[in-house]
């Protein structure tokens, strides 16, 4: 069957705190960063991008900030919700392309 | 609403049985891809299709196929399921592949091998 040996990361908050979930992405040559929310049972759900050529980017509820001298990534969600509770991925594109490669996911538990 | 649709979303085999997934867009985009996630891991590409173009990544084991008979439409087909085969399969898709663009993911097949 599956593996089921390996667990994810997981980030447990109080609904209306903020939430940052970290991600080391692996190219240095990748100039397409996302994230993407993943509920139980469902695909992935497009959250934000930022380009390689960017530091920061904002969005409803969310920013992303990108530092690329030490490869990390992160995801700001403010004043989370319950809605928010599901696996976060981060995943990398190179210039010219539109694949993705996915990193490890976190799994984002709010309380309310 | 435009959308990616699969079917079915849960799929039971045997050991060796072979076994086709279907997935469906409304989009109208030119990109289709399909994953591979097992439990707790994040999806892992085996393959994608640019209009009828085929491209097959490196680590996708020959008894993974796939089927693209019109735009709308891409087939996954596992010749000889194996236990380790068993996992979520999750099809996408996006408008382009030369340029970065989203990519709009459907829910999932549930593949359960015994």
């Amino acid at each position: 069957g599956e593996n089921v040996g390996l667990h994810l990361p997981t980030l447990s908050v109080q609904e209306g705190d903020n939430s940052i979930i970290n991600c080391a992405y692996s190219n240095s040559a990748s100039d397409y960063f996302i994230w993407y929310k993943q509920e139980s049972g469902k695909g992935p759900q497009f959250i934000i991008d930022i380009r390689s050529n960017m530091d920061k980017r904002q969005g409803q509820r969310v920013t992303v900030l990108l530092n690329k001298t030490v490869k990390h990534l992160s995801l700001q969600i403010a004043a989370t919700q319950p809605g928010d509770s599901a696996v976060y991925f981060c995943a990398e594109t190179l210039s010219g392309y539109s694949t993705l490669t996915f990193g490890k996911g976190t799994m984002l538990l709010v309380s309310p | 609403d435009a959308m990616v649709i699969q079917n079915p979303r849960y799929q039971v085999t045997q050991f060796g049985k072979p076994v086709t997934l279907s997935c469906s867009q409304t989009l109208n985009h030119n990109v289709m891809y399909w994953y591979q996630q097992k439990s707790s891991q994040a999806p892992k590409l085996l393959f994608h299709y640019y209009d009828k173009d085929f491209n097959n990544e490196a680590d996708t084991p020959d008894n993974f196929q796939s089927r693209r008979p019109n735009t709308s439409f891409c087939f996954l087909d596992i010749r000889s399921p194996g236990l380790g085969d068993a996992a979520m399969y999750l099809c996408a898709t996006s408008r382009d592949t030369r340029v970065y663009n989203e990519q709009f993911f459907g829910p999932g097949t549930r593949l359960t091998v015994l």
